[in-house]
């Protein structure tokens, strides 16, 4: 069966620090992964999709950034938070069948706050 | 417009009473409908899953797809306490990767 892991669970972390979440997959191969932020009270956000390895989709503009150097890891970076960088961010899955995704499954989440 | 509505609640409703959820969106190309549960602090957990119109049942859970009124719902049936979470719809179409959510109905359910 298919498992995602993310950590950390719970960051905080002072304004204009460096940021690194990572994301691994078990029990596929080439899945969609997928960056989301979650603020408190609102929708899924996306931030980044990949549909393979070195292959980056960025949806919002914004101080962060991700790559995928191994077809099942996604990592979520930053040089310099922000205080708006605070929210629960979510690793998702998928895989794709005929070139879509049509389901996915979630992470644990990281709850990041940025001080 | 958003893409997808959802009725934020929160929602409150007795143990055991048949609860409603529903969401509506704008884009005719979506095909696949999912319910997704996330209780607090956790990922969300993929519930239902439906392509294109009709119903599904699972336990006492049944999700309906209305494509030409472009409205989902989730029916739970004899709620439980353990049913108190975030209950979130998204949806894709047949041309891409992505997925648009709603922004998720809060519900309890009281003993």
């Amino acid at each position: 069966s298919q498992t995602i892991h993310q950590w950390p669970a719970t960051l905080v972390q002072p304004v204009g620090s460096p940021l690194s979440l990572e994301c691994t997959v078990e029990g596929t191969s080439n899945p969609n992964l997928y960056w989301y932020r979650q603020a408190a009270g609102r929708g899924l956000q996306l931030l980044f999709y990949s549909v393979g390895i070195g292959q980056i989709s960025s949806e919002v503009p914004q101080n962060l950034s991700a790559s995928r150097p191994q077809d099942r890891q996604f990592i979520l970076s930053s040089k310099k938070l922000l205080l708006s960088d605070s929210g629960f961010y979510l690793c998702a899955w998928s895989v794709p069948t005929s070139g879509r995704a049509d389901t996915q499954y979630f992470g644990p989440g990281t709850r990041l706050t940025v001080l | 417009q958003k893409e997808v509505e959802q009725d934020p609640g929160p929602l409150s409703v007795p143990e055991g009473a048949i609860v409603s959820l529903n969401c509506t969106y704008s884009n005719s190309a979506f095909q696949y409908f999912m319910w997704y549960r996330q209780y607090s602090r956790k990922g969300p957990e993929l519930l239902m899953y439906t392509y294109s119109s009709g119903n599904k049942e699972d336990g006492r859970f049944t999700a309906q797809v209305d494509k030409s009124s472009k409205y989902i719902s989730l029916f739970i049936r004899d709620s439980q306490p353990s049913d108190s979470a975030t209950y979130l719809c998204a949806m894709s179409d047949n041309t891409g990767n992505q997925f648009y959510f709603g922004t998720g109905t809060s519900l309890t359910v009281i003993p």
